[in-house]
């Protein structure tokens, strides 16, 4: 069976400093892979989605990147987080068919 | 856009009461799908309607499909409180991008004990 495993699950970091955050999916191949940001409350933001390795999709021009160096991995990364960064970030993955499914979520804080 | 607009955006029942949601949209779709989301916790897919269905039922979820007022609802029956979440749809453009699959701000739908 197919699962996606997002890490870490919380993170508190400075203005200023590195991100990245981790997606896999295990268990398909050729996934469509997507990257949300959630504010408190709020709906959900998409930010970007892969169709393919290396093939990114941005849907929000800010100090965010994403990266899909294998299949099944996709990556978010900023160089200097922002205070607005903060928010609970998703990655889903589609295999082709109309459903999305969800990892748990990452709860960043920038302070 | 493929983003619904959910309505209300906050609901309150008691438990053993029944809820309603609602989703409109803008263009004509090939498919819609409900999503529930527990706080802190990612999206899980609920059900699924496609435009030429007009009532799809999942458990004590009932979904409703209006394509003539671009409407959709979310009915939950004898609710508990372990219904309490965020409840979102999106649907799918028909010849709309496969790809960008957005979703709007939801319905928090809270059930007392």
């Amino acid at each position: 069976s197919q699962t996606i495993h997002q890490w870490p699950a919380t993170l508190v970091q400075p203005v200023g400093s590195p991100l990245s955050l981790e997606c896999t999916v295990e268990g398909t191949s050729n996934p469509n892979l997507y990257w949300y940001r959630q504010a408190a409350g709020r709906g959900l933001q998409l930010l970007f989605y892969s169709v393919g390795i290396g093939q990114i999709s941005s849907e929000v021009p800010q100090n965010l990147s994403a990266s899909r160096p294998q299949d099944r991995q996709f990556i978010l990364s900023s160089k200097k987080l922002l205070l607005s960064d903060s928010g609970f970030y998703l990655c889903a993955w589609r295999d082709g068919g109309e459903k999305l499914f969800f990892g748990s979520g990452t709860q960043l804080s920038v302070l | 856009s493929q983003q619904g607009e959910e309505d209300p955006q906050a609901l309150s029942i008691q438990e053993g009461e029944n809820a309603t949601m609602n989703c409109s949209y803008k263009t004509s779709i090939n498919n819609l799908q409900w999503y529930r989301q527990n706080s802190g916790r990612g999206l899980v897919h609920l059900i699924l309607i496609r435009s030429n269905e007009r009532e799809k039922h999942s458990g004590r979820l009932r979904v409703t499909l209006d394509t003539s007022k671009k409407s959709s609802s979310l009915l939950i029956t004898a609710s508990r409180a372990a219904d309490t979440a965020s409840y979102f749809c999106k649907h799918r453009n028909s010849g709309g991008s496969n790809y960008k699959l957005t979703f709007g701000k939801g319905t928090l739908l809270t059930v007392n004990p």
